[in-house]
């Protein structure tokens, strides 16, 4: 475990379709967080879980956009019904705790078509 | 609400030169503020926060409370700094990371 890997890379997806992000941090993470970024801009801060709870939902663009951590282990991110403003970067981050580094995934390019 | 500024989208300077990464934030109470790189093609990394105080590959950043200020210094650049430059604030109980817009900086030979 070299750090937080995310599946798949790349996507491309009809509108309308869902699709389903994977983030697997490093082990023995408790924290675990999502954010997006479009062309031009930072990364902005969608969500995140202490082991499996999750802790911040309000960032969370819409209704059609959701997360996971059954196990406190890997999380998913959701997007239903994908529409093209919702293409960007969608990068995960973990830290071992609330203060400690967040350390960032290579990321997962969604274009939606 | 709280917001980070990166008032440069890009920044050239030559190598050997001083290097100067603005960033201003707007926050109501004590914030931790970082700046992230990414280098091409890599993925974003932390470079340094301020409460650590260290420097790190020769930059420094001082935290202004009174500017509301943080920016990032490097008295000599060096070619390997070409890079984007994030600079993050975290505050609040939401503890995600508001990052700025970032700057894209260019070293030239």
């Amino acid at each position: 475990d070299t750090g937080v890997s995310q599946d798949p890379r790349h996507k491309i997806t009809k509108r309308g379709q869902n699709v389903t992000f994977r983030c697997d941090p490093i082990s023995e993470h408790n924290r675990l967080y999502w954010y997006r970024q479009t062309l031009g801009q930072g990364p902005e801060f969608l969500t995140y879980f202490q082991n499996e709870a999750q802790l911040e939902k309000s960032r969370l663009l819409s209704d059609r956009f959701s997360a996971e951590r059954p196990k406190g282990s890997f999380s998913t991110l959701e997007i239903q019904r994908t529409e093209q403003g919702d293409s960007a970067m969608y990068l995960c981050a973990s830290s071992l705790d609330s203060k400690e580094t967040q350390y960032f995934g290579p990321g997962t390019r969604l274009l939606v078509l | 609400a709280q917001r980070v500024t990166q008032p440069e989208k890009l920044l050239s300077v030559f190598k050997g030169a001083p290097v100067e990464l603005k960033c201003n934030y707007s926050y109501s109470g004590s914030p931790e503020l970082f700046w992230y790189v990414q280098y091409s093609r890599q993925r974003l990394q932390l470079l340094l926060r301020h409460i650590s105080r260290e420097s790190i590959k020769g930059f420094t950043a001082d935290l202004n409370k009174g500017e509301t200020s943080f920016h990032l210094k490097k008295p000599f650049a060096q070619e390997e700094d070409s890079a984007m430059y994030y600079c993050a604030l975290r505050g609040g109980g939401a503890d995600g990371l508001t990052f700025g817009k970032g700057t894209h900086l260019i070293i030239q030979p």
